[in-house]
């Protein structure tokens, strides 16, 4: 069975401060798909990033970065200046290779404090 | 860029009432949708997996009979929670993807606030 863990609950930093999303997946599958997404108050989900299992590239854009251990079956996410906008629930997520359906982490909410 | 378009966004209703629930692609084909639930502070649950022309595909725990799925056309899938009490308000959330396969990106509706009185 797959699973998702982000095992903080939630973070609070101040502006300018760079921050780390942990994330820890298990999947029997050999080929997977990892994704990030942003869930803002107002509620709509916001596509960060989709990794493969093959890709262990890691990956910037802009104030973002995403760090994929296969071998510790990581996909943590850091955000780099944190910035008042940034605050927000961060879900990770787990797709197997055939079909679209996602297997969600609980979630950590990022407070960042001006 | 794909977008999906769930309506409406917000419900407020007396126990009792039937809801439904739209989730359009409105530039692109899906065959496949799939519904969660989310309750808050909560992480988002897979309900089921909305298949064009065929039955619903529900996860583990989910009343069929509650949640009625139709899925008539490649750009439309409903939900409907029948007969709503107040343990079904929750944040209901809707998403299509490109293609089968798990690399497809999943593009997310706005989502539904249904509260019941």
């Amino acid at each position: 069975a797959q699973k998702v863990t982000q095992a903080q609950t939630e973070i609070s930093v101040v502006e300018k401060e760079d921050v780390t999303l942990d994330c820890v997946y298990e999947t029997r599958d050999t080929t997977y798909y990892l994704f990030w997404y942003k869930q803002p108050p107002s509620g709509e989900l916001v596509f960060l990033i989709r990794r493969n299992s093959f890709d262990e590239q890691n990956e910037i854009s802009g104030r973002y970065s995403w760090n994929f251990q296969k071998s510790t079956s990581s996909f943590n996410f850091t955000i780099t200046a944190s910035q008042v906008v940034d605050s927000a629930v961060y879900f990770c997520a787990l797709s197997e290779e055939y079909g679209n359906k996602l297997v969600f982490g609980a979630g950590t909410i990022l407070r960042v404090k001006s | 860029g794909a977008v999906v378009s769930q309506h409406p966004s917000r419900v407020i209703c007396k126990s009792g009432t039937s809801v439904k629930i739209e989730c359009r692609s409105l530039d692109f084909q899906a065959t496949t949708m799939f519904w969660y639930r989310q309750f808050p502070k909560k992480s988002l649950m897979l309900m089921a997996t909305s298949n064009e022309g065929s039955k619903a595909t529900y996860e583990q725990g989910v009343e069929k009979d509650k949640f009625l799925i139709n899925h008539a056309s490649l750009t439309l899938s409903t939900l409907t929670v029948t007969s709503a009490h107040p343990e079904d308000s929750s944040f209901y959330i809707c998403s299509a993807g490109l293609g089968v396969g798990g690399n497809q990106p999943q593009h997310f509706g706005d989502g539904t606030r249904l509260s019941i009185l």
